[in-house]
Formats: C-alpha cells, sequence, structure tokens
C-alpha cells in the first residue's frame, strides 16, 4: 500500500521554463510534507517542506503547493536550471502522532534541457 | 558542521553471509533513522532511534535485520543472513528537533547480495 504516491517516474524540462512535479498522498494523519534532492551516488538533501495549516511556501525558485482536500501537493521550480537535474522525492510525516520517519513516493528523475 | 558519516560505501557478500553498516550522525542529533532504498523506489524507513531507544521499527525484518545504537550516538545496522533481496542502499539520517522536521541523510551503504 502506498502512501505517497508521484506517478510521473521523468519529466523533462527545457531550460528557463517552469518545472512542475506533483505528489499525491492517500493517509489523512500525514500533517507534515518535504520535497528532497538526490544527486546519484548521493544521499537525498533536503529542499523545501510544508505543514499542512499551510497551503504555499516559497524559497527562493522553489514553491510547494498544498490541497489538503485532494490531498495533493506539488512542487514549481521557477526557472529550471541545468543544476536541478535529479530525482525528487516526496515525503510525509505524522508529527501530531509523534511519527517523525518520513513516508517517501517512488521519486521523479527530472532532467533539464538547454 | 560535519554531516551524517556511513561505511562502508560498497559491500559485496553472497547470500547467507552477513554484514554490518556503521552511522555515525551530525553531532547533537538525538534522532537517527536506517532506512532501506530498494532500486528504482524510494527510501523505506527501518527503524527509529530517539537517543538509544526504539522509537520505530515496525517495518523492520526483525528475523533478519538488527539494529542498535548504544549510548545514544552512533549505531549499526545488521543483516544476517542476507538475502538476493537484501540488495539496496542502507541510507542513515538524523535529526536535532521534532520542531523542524528535516532529516539529513548520509551517502548511504550500496550492498549487493550475489
Amino acid at each position: 500500500d502506498q502512501q505517497v504516491k508521484q506517478n510521473s517516474p521523468s519529466l523533462s524540462v527545457q531550460e528557463g521554463r517552469i518545472s512542475i512535479l506533483n505528489c499525491d498522498y492517500t493517509n489523512s494523519m500525514f500533517d507534515y510534507f518535504l520535497w528532497y534532492k538526490k544527486y546519484p551516488a548521493e544521499g537525498p538533501t533536503f529542499l523545501i517542506s510544508i505543514s499542512s495549516i499551510k497551503d504555499k511556501n516559497e524559497d527562493g525558485r522553489f514553491t510547494v503547493f498544498l490541497n489538503k482536500s485532494a490531498k495533493h501537493l506539488s512542487l514549481h521550480i521557477v526557472p529550471s536550471q541545468p543544476g536541478d537535474s535529479a530525482v525528487y522525492f516526496c515525503a510525509a510525516s505524522n508529527r501530531g502522532g509523534g511519527a517523525d520517519g518520513l513516508t517517501f513516493g517512488k521519486g521523479t528523475h527530472l532532467i533539464i534541457q538547454p | 558542521e560535519a554531516g551524517v558519516a556511513q561505511s562502508p560505501r560498497y559491500k559485496i557478500i553472497e547470500k547467507r553471509q552477513s554484514v554490518a553498516f556503521w552511522c555515525n550522525p551530525i553531532s547533537g542529533h538525538a534522532t537517527l533513522y536506517w532506512y532501506q532504498q530498494i532500486l528504482g523506489q524510494g527510501p523505506k524507513l527501518l527503524i527509529q532511534f530517539q537517543n538509544n531507544g526504539v522509537v520505530d521499527d515496525s517495518q523492520l525484518p526483525k528475523d533478519r535485520f538488527s539494529a542498535e545504537r548504544l549510548k545514544g550516538v552512533d549505531s549499526t545496522l545488521k543483516i544476517q543472513p542476507a538475502k538476493l533481496e537484501d540488495s539496496a542502499v542502507y541510507l542513515c539520517a538524523s535529526s536535532s528537533s521534532r520542531d523542524t522536521g528535516e532529516l539529513f541523510f548520509g551517502e548511504g551503504s550500496r550492498l549487493t547480495v550475489l
């Protein structure tokens, strides 16, 4: 039973355009959501997060949107740069329930084309 | 600030052999996690420690996997005996407090079981 779903295994975007990565979740107890970025042979690195009490969080070129009623979140990268090419993981936790461990999606491989 | 350290980076063993992975978290981080990432999947939580106590080990295959965090600092994950399906990257992560929710990952230990 996959509680966090990233239905696009890969996404190709032209440099300078907007990249939109999507994530759906099924567990209504999740109250904290994060995006991680991973390069080959490295561990995932934290990118941006959002609490369930918000619907948007922005950090530079990265914005995460949360739609609780649809159990959907998305990561927007504007403008996309070559260094953004990586695998992006959506993750969620039930912090209010004392469960800090993250549940991850399968990831989306973002490819930025010059 | 030094990151999460893991060793070995790579390990090749035959099925039914045993293997151990070591993790040293970021100094001062009370919470430590072990994740298993199978190729093409997102990381899956195996076990979570708070200091030297286990918070969540519900997804740890306890018949063959064991983990300990003596003295509440570094941790060891052991697999005995290994199976072919244990081939994966084993990621260690740590976090400092529940206020941020961010986990810091090491580079991982890649296990190949032949």
